[in-house]
């Protein structure tokens, strides 16, 4: 059974701040791994999604990094905003397949201005 | 704009009454997906329909059902509604899960 940790499960820093956000799971047999944030009281907003073939992938001041042999992935992101405040998922295939994800908890992002 | 639409964005129910959640996609997406979210519990799998035509329990189908109508909706029925079914109710889509989901706003419910 795919297994998926987030640590930390809440964070708060300054304006401006470069941070890591990890997520870890525990069958690495994995075709890809999907990124979001969800803001209070809303829907998941997707961010990234890296294919099992990929590294890593960019978008704007995010970046994510995938490691399937150490069942790691990190999520960058760069010169943090408070706009950044946020919870942030990752979403990782069950083991055998892609038709169904799991989650992790989540990290609560606090960006302070 | 293309993506995901769930109705009702809120519903409050009593113990024992019925209703539907409706869930549409315009996106031509094969699998479709309800999710609850509830406090320190995280997203969890009510059922899923992988294509048209299908449907498969998730981690807690218990106390509800579903219906593929076709290839754009998928609703999800609960019979009797009971407290412990208060929580964010989401739907999802996916092109088999090969290029991620996307999600509707979701609909918060509450039972009392």
């Amino acid at each position: 059974k795919q297994e998926v940790t987030q640590i930390p499960a809440a964070l708060s820093v300054p304006e401006g701040e470069n941070l890591v956000l990890n997520c870890s799971f525990t069958d690495s047999a994995i075709y890809n791994l999907q990124w979001f944030r969800q803001d209070p009281g809303k829907g998941l907003t997707s961010l990234l999604l890296i294919q099992s073939s990929q590294r890593e992938q960019t978008s704007g001041r995010l970046n994510a990094s995938l490691d399937k042999s150490s069942g790691r992935s990190t999520l960058y992101i760069a010169a943090s905003q408070p706009g950044d405040s946020a919870t942030y998922l990752c979403a990782v295939p069950v083991s055998g397949g892609y038709q169904k994800v799991t989650f992790g908890t989540g990290t609560k992002l606090q960006v302070i201005p | 704009n293309a993506g995901v639409t769930q109705t009702p964005k809120f519903q409050v129910l009593k113990t024992g009454q019925s209703m539907t959640l409706q869930c549409a996609q315009d996106m031509n997406h094969n699998s479709m997906y309800w999710y609850r979210q509830d406090p320190g519990m995280g997203l969890r799998l009510i059922y899923y329909s992988a294509s048209e035509g299908t449907t498969d329990k998730g981690e807690v189908p218990n106390g509800y059902n579903v219906s593929r109508l076709n290839k754009r909706e998928f609703s999800l029925r609960l019979e009797s509604a009971a407290p412990s079914q208060t929580s964010v109710y989401f739907c999802a889509s996916s092109h088999r899960g090969e290029y991620g989901y996307t999600f509707g706003s979701g609909t918060r419910l509450t039972v009392v």
